[in-house]
């Protein structure tokens, strides 16, 4: 099946920026998406990028796409502790269903 | 997010024992989906359904079955309970077209013993 990669855990200080990065193997997908789980709680939705984008920016989230090595990266600027959760990519490729990496665990140092 | 509910929150289950899981929506989404989450694995796709009368297994729906009560309710069953079946099970929401983004509820944590 299609896969959907990343690092388990990233560690960082807080002021710094965080870059994390994700994989994926559907050349078909339509949207990426970069979810947030804080603890105890459900998958919120960050930023999506649609694929003919290469880049998004939404206030301290910029949203990088290569297409062509099907990469993707969610950079985090100013990093803070309230910015300490478990970050998701995921994928689509039509409008039935989402592939999830398995998530990257981003710990924000005082 | 509050538009999309569980219940139970956490649940402690034996081994062989039929269990429900529920969940509930007021965003007036067609679409409802049952994941399940395992540290290193991230979420893995159960069952989902397009609208009441369709449902759709996925990834992993050996062991699991769904009914779809009303657009608002999509209920997840473990028909005999299994220790490998301990995880975080969450129920998500979307609407038909768009961007697909989904509405998650914020889990059930179901041990089996």
């Amino acid at each position: 099946g299609e896969d959907v990669e990343q690092s388990l855990f990233l560690s960082v200080r807080e002021g710094d920026s965080s870059v994390i990065n994700c994989t994926y193997t559907d050349s078909s997908s339509t949207y990426l998406y970069w979810y947030k789980q804080e603890p105890g709680a459900g998958l919120q939705l960050l930023t999506y990028i649609f694929s003919n984008m290469d880049m998004k920016q939404d206030q301290r989230l910029t949203v990088l796409l290569n297409k062509k090595d099907k990469h993707l990266s969610l950079r985090i600027a100013d990093t803070q502790t309230g910015d300490s959760a478990i970050y998701f990519c995921a994928e689509s490729s039509n409008n039935n269903d989402m592939r999830f990496g398995a998530g990257t665990r981003l710990t924000v140092k005082p | 997010d509050a538009d999309v509910t569980q219940t139970p929150r956490n649940r402690i289950t034996k081994t062989g024992k039929r269990i429900m899981l529920e969940c509930s929506q007021t965003k007036g989404h067609d679409r409802m989906y049952w994941y399940r989450q395992d540290p290193g694995l991230g979420l893995r796709l159960i069952y989902y359904s397009f609208d009441v009368k369709d449902i759709n297994k996925g990834e992993i729906s050996d062991g699991y079955s769904v009914s779809r009560q009303a657009q608002a309710k999509f209920s997840l069953s473990l028909e005999s309970a299994i220790p490998n079946q301990t995880a975080l099970y969450f129920c998500a929401t979307s609407e038909r077209t768009g961007k697909n983004e989904q509405y998650f509820g914020p889990g059930t944590r179901l041990t089996v013993t």
